[in-house]
């Protein structure tokens, strides 16, 4: 089975402009994630759905990132205007509560924004 | 409020050797997971092993196993036989079972094998 998909895997924007990331969650997931990683805040949860639908965004840094998950097996994070602040490892990750190992999130290998 | 600690920074072991990576949680839920990521250099995170609260004996996966002590709130992860690619951080999280999807990681340990 393949993993979680991410892309881009590195991306490199300037101040201002619009950014978006990619998840393809593994098949039959019916959670999805998505998380900050800094050196100063560790991982930090921002967003997860459950059957496609927001369920809590409390995480999301503010008005200027945005997620969508327009069927279960994609979603977006947008960031608009993007600030160097932005500037961190972004995860995808997902989750099959309907297994025996329901709990366990499996990760995408993340996208590195830098904004310069 | 969830918590979890890991009080090792970093920590070296030799190659072939066991390492033992210290984790401890805070929780007032009675059902909850307990897991170890592995992020090597490269970035990405890796799911090494899963204690369930409920779960009385411990885990183990290969050459990876959870000590889990429940009256004191420990998880420490034992690694054994240290290789190269061992060498990486390790995150300790939490989740409880029943009352929502919020993982609660710690702020890892750097494990550097020594050849």
């Amino acid at each position: 089975d393949a993993g979680v998909i991410q892309s881009p895997r590195h991306e490199v924007t300037e101040m201002g402009q619009e950014v978006t990331l990619r998840c393809k969650p593994i098949s039959g997931h019916d959670y999805l994630f998505w998380y900050r990683q800094t050196m100063m805040r560790g991982l930090e949860l921002l967003i997860y759905f459950n059957n496609n639908v927001p369920i809590d965004d409390s995480g999301m840094p503010e008005d200027r990132f945005s997620a969508k998950m327009p069927n279960a097996s994609f979603s977006t994070l947008k960031i608009q205007p993007s600030e160097p602040r932005d500037s961190a490892v972004y995860f995808c990750a997902s989750r099959d509560r309907t297994s025996p190992d329901t709990d366990t999130q499996y990760f995408g290998p993340g996208t590195r924004l830098t904004v310069l | 409020a969830q918590k979890i600690t890991q009080t090792q920074p970093g920590m070296f072991v030799q190659e072939k050797e066991a390492v033992t990576l210290d984790c401890t949680y805070d929780t007032s839920d009675q059902s909850y997971g307990l897991f170890w990521y592995k992020q090597p250099s490269s970035g990405e995170m890796i799911f090494l092993i899963y204690q369930g609260s409920y779960d009385e004996q411990n885990a183990t996966e290969g050459r990876y196993s959870l000590n889990f002590q429940k009256a004191r709130k420990s998880a420490n992860l034992v690694i054994s036989a240290s290789q190269l690619g061992d060498s990486a951080m390790y995150f300790c999280a939490m989740t409880p079972t029943n009352t929502g999807n919020q993982f609660y990681f710690g702020t890892g340990t750097s494990l550097t094998v020594i050849p």
